[in-house]
């Protein structure tokens, strides 16, 4: 099945700066890459997704990129800003498939 | 309704109880599935359903774990003779389309076996 690795565990940063996450996955055949924010007693939320036929998507202050070579992909934070601060997990799969292979996670804290 | 709904959010059980857990998946949803979320580790599937049929249960980690969506709605995710090891967050997520793609997190239950 899919190994889906994710770095770093933690990540501080100050308020403004940028923040980069980055994950490894080992099945070839997974076109599909979800990234999801968790906030404390809530269930995770999807904040940006990017398919294996492009290498880069953005949405305002959110950024993912794709190297479907090196089978990894980042998620790219400008600007934090404190409620930024959460807990991230990658994630990967054949879509259509039955299940998304998450990474462990990064808790995120934006110090003002 | 507007999300995912699970009940309850939290739930302490003896070892060896018998649980129940119950999702609400957004009305119109054919995909369902269960995730485990162990604490500081990213969720881990269990089970998957399109309407009532349970398509791939592969994730179950015991045949203590026992799903059902009878009427292609609601969920209830059983765990029969509860250990300590199934302390985590239990996790519903549904989705319109067949398949993972695009689907809607509820909050979670907290299971705890003590």
């Amino acid at each position: 099945g899919e190994n889906v690795e994710q770095h770093p565990s933690t990540l501080s940063v100050q308020e403004g700066d940028s923040a980069v996450i980055k994950c490894t996955y080992s099945d070839s055949a997974s076109n599909y890459f979800p990234w999801y924010k968790q906030e404390l007693g809530k269930g995770p939320q999807l904040i940006i997704d990017i398919r294996s036929n492009v290498g880069e998507k953005k949405d305002q202050r959110i950024a993912v990129t794709l190297n479907k070579t090196a089978k990894h992909f980042s998620l790219h934070i400008t600007e934090t800003q404190p409620e930024d601060s959460a807990v991230y997990f990658c994630a990967a799969i054949v879509e259509w498939g039955n299940q998304f292979y998450f990474g462990t996670g990064t808790s995120l804290t934006v110090i003002p | 309704g507007a999300g995912v709904s699970q009940s309850p959010r939290y739930k302490v059980a003896k070892r060896g109880q018998d649980v129940a857990l119950r999702c609400d998946p957004i009305s119109g949803h054919v995909s369902l599935f269960w995730y485990q979320q162990a604490l500081g580790q990213g969720p881990e599937f269990l089970t998957y359903f399109q309407n009532e049929a349970q398509l791939d249960k592969s994730g179950l980690p015991s045949d203590r774990f026992f799903a059902e969506r009878p009427e292609g709605s609601v969920s209830t995710l059983k765990i029969q003779r509860t250990q300590q090891e199934d302390s985590a967050v239990y996790l519903c997520a549904s989705s319109s389309r067949q398949g993972s793609s695009g689907y809607t997190f509820g909050s979670g239950t907290r299971l705890t076996v003590v």
